[in-house]
């Protein structure tokens, strides 16, 4: 079975500019996260959503936005880029929400803004 | 009180030694604690989880302590391996909701 896909791998954008990254959880999975992970620190949460719904958001401007469609895959969006949101985002897939879940990382999409 | 603590930054051991980190959290409505491994250049792996009903757990060479009455956890490495070398993060969360990380430890095992 296919892990975690998430696209594109890299990405290089202007500050000011708009980015939208993309995710496709593990099959039968229906619930995404979306982490931010900065170089040398550990992921900071930014959205759950399970079923199509948003489930929690973390302590991110609303320059960040995030969708879930019917199939699961999901769309993390980020307007406005600034220098600071150069980071490694990473995707989540979990099979439900709830104690004990378990949660499965993908590759990430390394951003980079100059 | 949502910040998961861990030590130490970093770690240096011998192949064959044991790697020792520690976490330790505040809030006592996370239940379920898992360890991560992560290379360089990719996403975070599940290693080994536990959750606050259980003491330890141990898959294969990794071993998790969990130790609910000083709210502190840590993860064994035995017989280290150069392989083994990557960054390892803690983390918490409630109700498999969003996962709270330490900072990381850069775990090095010399050959």
């Amino acid at each position: 079975d296919a892990g975690v896909t998430q696209s594109p791998t890299h990405l290089i954008k202007t500050r000011g500019q708009h980015v939208t990254l993309r995710c496709s959880p593990i099959s039968g999975h229906k619930s995404v996260s979306w982490y931010q992970q900065v170089l040398g620190q550990g992921p900071q949460f930014i959205f759950q959503y399970y079923e199509k719904e948003e489930r929690g958001r973390g302590n991110f401007p609303d320059r960040f936005s995030a969708r879930q469609f019917p199939n699961y895959s999901s769309e993390l969006n980020v307007n406005a880029l600034l220098l600071g949101d150069s980071a490694l985002y990473l995707c989540a897939s979990s099979s439900t929400t709830g104690g004990g879940t378990e949660a499965f990382f993908g590759q990430g999409t390394r951003l980079t803004v100059v | 009180q949502q910040q998961v603590k861990q030590s130490p930054q970093s770690l240096i051991v011998q192949k064959g030694g044991i790697s020792i980190i520690n976490c330790a959290y505040e809030n006592t409505a996370f239940d379920y604690f898992p360890w991560y491994q992560q290379f360089p250049g990719k996403g975070p792996a599940l290693l080994i989880a536990i959750r606050p009903d259980v003491s330890e757990k141990k898959e294969g060479r990794f071993t998790i302590s969990f130790n609910k009455s000083a709210k502190q956890f840590s993860l064994h490495i035995m017989d280290s391996q150069p392989g083994d070398s990557a960054t390892y993060f803690c983390a918490a969360s409630i109700w498999g909701q969003n996962f709270v990380f330490g900072p990381g430890t850069r775990l090095s095992v010399l050959p």
